[in-house]
């Protein structure tokens, strides 16, 4: 069974500060890869999707992740974060049937 | 174009009750999923319905857990009798086919007493 692990839970910032969550999935197969952000009070949003193609992927909000195949990882930058990127990551994969596997889930503030 | 919709957004019950939710998913969208999500965790996956049809149910607590998408748009998931265990966040999500992106709705918070 997939497994997606998100070793941050809490992470705490100054605006203009960089940021880099670390996700790891377990599964050796073909994997489509996503983060999602939770704003306050909000629903769950995509932030980027990986399915094939350039490693490197730009979302949405001046977000970005890399993935490495070679260290099962997906991990989610941005260069300089704002107040308003407060908010819960989620990493997720998905298998061949469109179910997502989500991590745990790292909650990030950006002190102004 | 209006999002998922889901209602209510909050319930608050007592242990052995049922309760209900609701779920419209964004229009066209054939396949539906129900999620769970407890406090501090990631959204795990109830159900999934290509239309009408239950395609994937494995994670569905049957004994207490059933869930409904008659006409292949909108979709209801019910418990009864409610536990303790089962305050969480109910999550619905769309998306135009199986393999395409999810779309998410607000989620109901539900909270027994």
């Amino acid at each position: 069974a997939q497994s997606v692990s998100q070793h941050n839970h809490h992470v705490i910032l100054s605006e203009a500060a960089s940021l880099e969550l670390g996700c790891n999935y377990s599964y050796g197969g073909t994997v489509n890869l996503f983060w999602y952000v939770q704003y306050p009070g909000q629903h769950l949003q995509l932030l980027l999707k990986y399915f094939s193609g350039d490693p490197l992927v730009k979302g949405i909000k001046g977000f970005e992740a890399e993935f490495i195949k070679s260290k099962f990882s997906f991990n989610l930058r941005k260069p300089s974060v704002q107040w308003s990127d407060t908010a819960e990551y989620f990493c997720a994969t998905n298998n061949a049937g469109n179910m997502l596997t989500f991590g745990g889930g790292t909650r990030l503030m950006v002190k102004p | 174009e209006a999002g998922v919709v889901q209602s209510p957004r909050y319930k608050i019950i007592e242990k052995k009750q049922p309760v209900a939710f609701w779920c419209n998913p964004i229009s066209g969208h054939n396949t539906l999923y129900w999620y769970l999500q407890n406090l501090g965790q990631g959204p795990e996956l109830l159900i999934r319905y290509e239309n009408e049809e239950a395609v994937d149910d494995s994670q569905l607590p049957k004994d207490r857990f059933s869930a409904e998408r008659l006409k292949g748009v909108d979709s209801t998931l019910k418990i009864q009798p409610a536990e303790l265990g089962d305050s969480a966040v109910y999550l619905c999500a769309s998306s135009l086919s199986m393999t395409d992106t999810q779309y998410f709705g607000p989620g109901t918070r539900l909270t027994v007493l």
